[in-house]
């Protein structure tokens, strides 16, 4: 199986502050990678696919990069409702694999 | 708009079988360009893909290793829906449970998932 590993576990900000968000694959996923947003009692929410394609309807404040088995995903300005709990996910091969996730409190 | 809607007891005993169902809406499960997952949340193991099915001219399942001798995902055209088996279950197996769309593009991703399901094993 290919391990994501993240970093941070998790991260303090003030709203306005930018964050960057680290995805490190155990092995070379091309750009088979996904990002996704959970909030405490919901299901995860697919925010950026194929490494940094947003997706619909997602914020522009949200970018994603990298490629092989370095990935980041960084937020521009955050919000109050950014706050939340983000996945990595790789779909290159079967088990497709997540991140630990990375906690992103207010500070 | 897609829409996925769980359904299934969130109570198992330890050695009986797990079975939830989850309800398509918006899609087919019958679709070429999407495949049908379970996917697992729990705090010992973080979010974790079981398995799915997806209808390719004919059906085809991929499982999880971690599972394979335990799980059977079903689709139900009839109902439009798939189905989630998982055997002998364990305190173990106890986790949010979720259904979710793969999108299958140049690459894919899932969205929208389901509600999520507690599922605790236990006596």
């Amino acid at each position: 199986d290919i391990q994501m590993t993240q970093s941070p576990s998790s991260l303090s900000a003030s709203v306005g502050d930018r964050v960057t968000i680290t995805c490190r694959a155990s092995q070379s996923i091309s750009s088979y990678l996904n990002w996704y947003q959970q909030k405490p009692g919901k299901a995860p929410k697919v925010l950026i696919n194929a490494a940094s394609s947003l997706q619909s309807g997602v914020p522009s404040r949200f970018s994603g990069s990298g490629s092989g088995t370095d990935f980041t995903l960084t937020i521009s300005g955050l919000q109050p409702e950014d706050f939340a709990t983000y996945y990595c996910q790789q779909s290159y091969t079967i088990p497709q694999t997540f991140g630990q996730g990375t906690k992103l409190e207010i500070k | 708009q897609v829409q996925l809607q769980q359904s299934g007891p969130g109570l198992v005993k330890p050695s009986q079988t797990l079975s939830l169902t989850c309800a398509i809406s918006g899609d087919s499960v019958s679709s070429n360009s999407a495949a049908w997952n379970w996917i697992r949340q729990s705090p010992s193991r973080g979010l974790e893909w079981l398995g799915r099915t997806y209808y390719r001219s004919k059906w085809y399942n991929d499982y999880s290793p971690s599972v394979r001798s335990r799980i059977t995902i079903n689709p139900d055209t009839s109902k439009n829906q798939f189905s989630l088996q998982l055997n002998s279950v364990t305190p173990e197996d106890t986790a949010v449970y979720y259904c979710a769309r793969e999108v299958v593009a140049t690459q894919n991703w899932f969205g929208p998932w389901g509600q999520g399901t507690l599922v605790t094993v236990s006596s």
